[in-house]
């Protein structure tokens, strides 16, 4: 079946850091590929995708790059800041359209 | 715009109760889905609605049900609540129903945050 595994955490950082979280999945097909991040208290917001094999998406400094033979859609961002403290959640949508999710990472970026 | 809207955002029920969520997508957008997360967990796949019809149900019993308006607004319903559905419920909207390799955008509300004593 399809599922996503992401790094446990929590990930902590010093301002300025570069920052890496982890995601693999497992999936029949070739699936879209999300990154959404959830600040505390609030829903999710769709922070970047990448629909195909070799797509990199990025957004607000963040980026991931769909890596079909290693099956990995990994997050970077060269430089956190403390506003980019949250939980960030790798997704995938299956053939049917449901999106399914990884565990989370929660980012802990201090000053 | 208005982004997509859940009511109401914080629900104190009692064990054997039943609750009603309501959900307001983005306007024009014809699916919802809903969703279960639980306290440091990611999301679970609850229930997908399409042009007022189910078009996919997750791992969770009957006591779950719910219903898509000709507004496209939805409803979820949970009958005799157990402490182990506290959660936060979230409702997603999109333009159509998402495709493996098809280009696709869920865009989730705020929540509903279920706490059952």
């Amino acid at each position: 079946g399809n599922s996503v595994t992401q790094m446990e955490g929590p990930v902590t950082l010093s301002e300025e850091a570069f920052l890496t979280i982890n995601c693999t999945y497992t999936a029949t097909g070739y699936p879209s590929l999300f990154w959404y991040v959830q600040y505390p208290g609030e829903g999710l917001q769709l922070l970047l995708k990448a629909t195909k094999a070799d797509d990199k998406g990025s957004n607000k400094g963040f980026e991931a790059t769909y890596r079909k033979e290693t099956t990995s859609f990994h997050l970077e961002k060269g430089s956190v800041q403390v506003s980019d403290s949250a939980v960030y959640f790798c997704a995938l949508v299956s053939s049917t359209g449901k999106l399914i999710f990884g565990q989370g990472t929660t980012l802990q970026v201090k000053p | 715009d208005a982004g997509v809207t859940q009511s109401p955002t914080h629900l104190i029920k009692t064990r054997g109760q039943h609750v009603t969520l309501r959900c307001s997508p983005i306007s024009g957008h014809k699916s919802v889905s809903w969703y279960q997360q639980v306290l440091g967990q990611g999301p679970q796949f609850i229930f997908q609605y399409y042009e007022k019809e189910e078009r996919g149900r997750g791992n969770f019993p009957d006591r779950f049900s719910a219903r898509q308006f000709p507004n496209y607004s939805s409803e979820l319903n949970v009958n005799a609540l157990l402490l182990g559905d506290s959660a936060l419920y979230l409702c997603a909207s999109s333009l159509r129903m998402g495709l493996a390799g098809v280009d696709y955008e869920q865009y989730f509300g705020p929540g509903t945050r279920l706490t059952v004593t």
